[in-house]
């Protein structure tokens, strides 16, 4: 059974830095595609950032050069680490698979999500 | 950056048909794919790439994609499909994930 477990989300104080991680079981991360996806109060789904079985990553405009995705192969597990967190940084964080596109068209589906740990950035 | 355009809202009767639209200028080279949220809970993925429907999806669901635009149709919409539905799907260089602003469904 797929699963993927999200932990880190805590109350920081603008500027701030944390490290969300996701434990995941059932499938290797490190031959998957794995993904990030942010939703605050409210709102809507928002994509973060992506990285490939290659290691090729990819951010959103708003959080390029804050924050990086990584991956610990021996421990199957995914990471986010945010830096120079602000206050609209605040929300749920997904952790997510990523199914590549069975035709060239790009993109990709987001076949499994964890339950999402959140982030609140506040003074 | 590249946007995907939703209406924020969406209001059918029971057995109608819901006709949920995302509009982005890459649609006609990228795969569309539609979320359902329901309250407190993680999205569920109920067309993808374009038209086809996972297993487990109901027949109700079908998706269509013609020049900028993609369609989420739900054919006899029941209550329980009320929900956010979101469109996702990918700028021009095929890697860098967006989603539109989400389409509230209300049934009733």
């Amino acid at each position: 059974e797929v699963q993927l477990v999200e932990s880190g989300g805590a109350l920081i104080q603008p500027g701030g830095s944390l490290r969300l991680s996701c434990a995941a079981s059932g499938f290797v991360v490190s031959v998957n595609y794995m993904t990030w996806v942010r939703q605050a109060p409210g709102k809507g789904l928002e994509w973060v950032s992506s990285i490939y079985a290659g290691g090729s990553t990819f951010y959103a405009d708003s959080v390029q050069g804050r924050f990086t995705i990584s991956r610990d192969n021996s421990k199957n597990t995914l990471y986010l680490q945010m830096n120079s967190l602000r206050a609209d940084d605040t929300a749920i964080y997904y952790c997510a698979r990523l199914f590549p596109p069975t035709n060239t068209k790009g993109g990709g589906l987001i076949d499994y999500w964890g339950q999402g740990t959140l982030v609140t950035v506040s003074s | 950056s590249y946007e995907l355009t939703q209406a924020p809202s969406l209001s059918v009767s029971p057995g109608q048909t819901a006709r949920i639209t995302c509009s982005g200028d890459a649609l006609p080279k990228k795969n569309a794919y539609w979320y359902q949220q329901k309250a407190g809970q993680a999205p569920v993925v109920v067309i993808y790439e374009d038209n086809k429907r996972p297993s487990g999806i109901p027949e109700r669901f079908s998706g269509s994609a013609s020049g900028t635009m993609a369609t989420l149709t739900i054919s006899g919409a029941q209550v329980e499909d009320e929900a956010d539905y979101y469109c996702y799907s990918t700028d021009s260089s095929g890697h860098h994930g967006v989603f539109g602003g989400g389409t509230k469904l209300t049934v009733l």
